[in-house]
């Protein structure tokens, strides 16, 4: 499968300040990722699909000034929080999809972002 | 998309196996099944997929009835190793750029 990483794996920030996230898909080039965000004990959120050289697509609710993400190229996808807040807490988990027929996701191993 | 039910948690003893089901009554004609694994602060890791039928690779089987409204992920002789979250999930995987939505997940727990 895709070999995804991710970086940092954890950041602690103080409020008001920006933090970018780095998703890379090592071995398959991606047009398409997708970030999740999780909070401790639950399952993951789908936060927004990015595509590779256009808008990324946000789910509802997810705020997306707050939540910038550049997919620059077919193998880099950043997800930058401004501004954060202590509620922006949380476990940040991209993902890579194979395409079609019978896609398959590959994940980061995740970036645990603590604001303080 | 189809949402998926599955139990909350299972607990289990080393050695044996381990079945979780999930139902997914309004899967649609392209849906594919995926289970996917999780230990706490990682991401989830593939398991298994399928369509119909039954699936088996190295770690799991998935066993889907002709109806598909429901499927059984099998874990044969599980190890303290095997204690994760486990997902099932539903989407349309024949054209790319579809995103999974996540159910609450199992929690599988192996004790010695």
């Amino acid at each position: 499968g895709a070999v995804v990483s991710q970086h940092p794996s954890w950041v602690i920030c103080k409020s008001g300040t920006s933090v970018k996230i780095e998703c890379r898909s090592l071995d398959f080039q991606a047009t398409t990722m997708f970030w999740y965000r999780q909070f401790p004990k639950q399952s993951l959120m789908l936060m927004a699909t990015s595509n590779e050289g256009s808008k990324a697509t946000y789910e509802q609710g997810v705020e997306k000034d707050k939540f910038l993400i550049n997919h620059a190229s077919l193998t880099l996808s950043t997800l930058t929080v401004t501004s954060a807040h202590p509620e922006d807490s949380s476990f940040y988990i991209c993902s890579v999809g194979t395409g079609p027929p019978g896609e398959k996701l590959f994940f980061g191993s995740g970036t645990q972002l603590s604001v303080l | 998309l189809a949402k998926t039910t599955q139990p909350i948690s299972m607990d289990s003893y080393e050695g044996q196996e381990v079945n979780i089901t999930c139902s997914h009554n309004n899967i649609a004609t392209n849906d594919y099944i995926t289970w996917y694994q999780q230990f706490p602060s990682q991401g989830p890791r593939f398991i298994i997929q399928g369509y119909k039928t039954k699936v088996t690779n190295e770690v799991a089987s998935l066993f889907i009835p002709a109806d598909r409204k429901s499927s059984t992920l099998s874990l044969p002789r599980v190890s303290l190793s095997d204690t994760a979250v486990y997902y099932c999930l539903v989407g349309d995987s024949s054209r790319a750029g579809t995103a999974l939505i996540f159910g609450k997940g199992t929690t599988l727990s192996v004790s010695s």
